[in-house]
């Protein structure tokens, strides 16, 4: 069964560190998309991608979040300088379709545990 | 601004009773929900999913009901066994999805 998969599983990185997390999403999907989950919260919408553009992001996105799309595979979320508050689990996502009329089943990945020091 | 609340926060039940645990979200125009589960430290397991237009849907021992218009959706466990121990998370899909604060559940046995 085709599944999301990311890597690394686990990364520790100092604060002020540049670190990329990686994704492969389903093949045929067209929607991807990057979640966080700080220890004990709620699931949080980071951003959204269809079509090698972002579609929308949230307020956590700000200017040390990147994604990108860099081969036909591939999906990135580069954080440029790590802070401690951006310790989490980030979880990769994608669908085939989204919105009218009918939405599609999002598959995640196992998620990328990503602790500052 | 959609907002997705479950409850209870937790609950804890001797192995064999059937359980509900309640998603409530405050906008209906939603395209589909989701009900996740996610062990301790682990990634997001999808159950069920259910369209806007469906009123429920059965996986095994699961039941997921959806009632668009009062913004409620209940998921059934039937005859719980340990291994159902984890925490469950209801998502609703609107230009994105938007998680609740799910439902931790522990059965013991």
């Amino acid at each position: 069964e085709p599944e999301v998969t990311q890597t690394p599983s686990h990364q520790v990185t100092q604060m002020g560190q540049e670190v990329i997390l990686r994704c492969v999403p389903i093949s045929n999907h067209l929607y991807f998309y990057w979640y966080r989950q700080i220890l004990g919260q709620k699931v949080e919408f980071l951003v959204s991608f269809y079509n090698n553009e972002i579609s929308e992001k949230s307020e956590i996105f700000d200017d040390q979040f990147s994604v990108e799309r860099p081969d036909g595979s591939n999906f990135t979320l580069k954080i440029r300088s790590t802070k401690l508050e951006d310790s989490a689990m980030y979880f990769c996502a994608s669908s085939l379709e989204q919105g009218f009329p009918l939405g599609a089943e999002a598959f995640f990945g196992q998620g990328t545990r990503l602790t500052v020091v | 601004k959609q907002e997705v609340t479950q409850i209870p926060a937790a609950l804890s039940v001797p192995e064999g009773e059937n359980l509900v645990l309640n998603c409530s979200f405050t906008d209906s125009a939603i395209y589909n929900l989701q009900w996740f589960r996610q062990d301790p430290g682990k990634g997001l397991t999808s159950l069920l999913l259910i369209q806007s237009s469906q009123r429920e849907q059965t996986s095994g021992r699961l039941n997921a009901s959806l009632d668009k218009s009062s913004g409620r959706s209940t998921l059934y466990i039937a005859a719980s066994q340990p291994g159902d121990s984890a925490t469950y998370l209801c998502a609703v899909l609107t230009d994105k999805l938007i998680f609740g604060t799910g439902t931790r559940l522990q059965v013991f046995p």
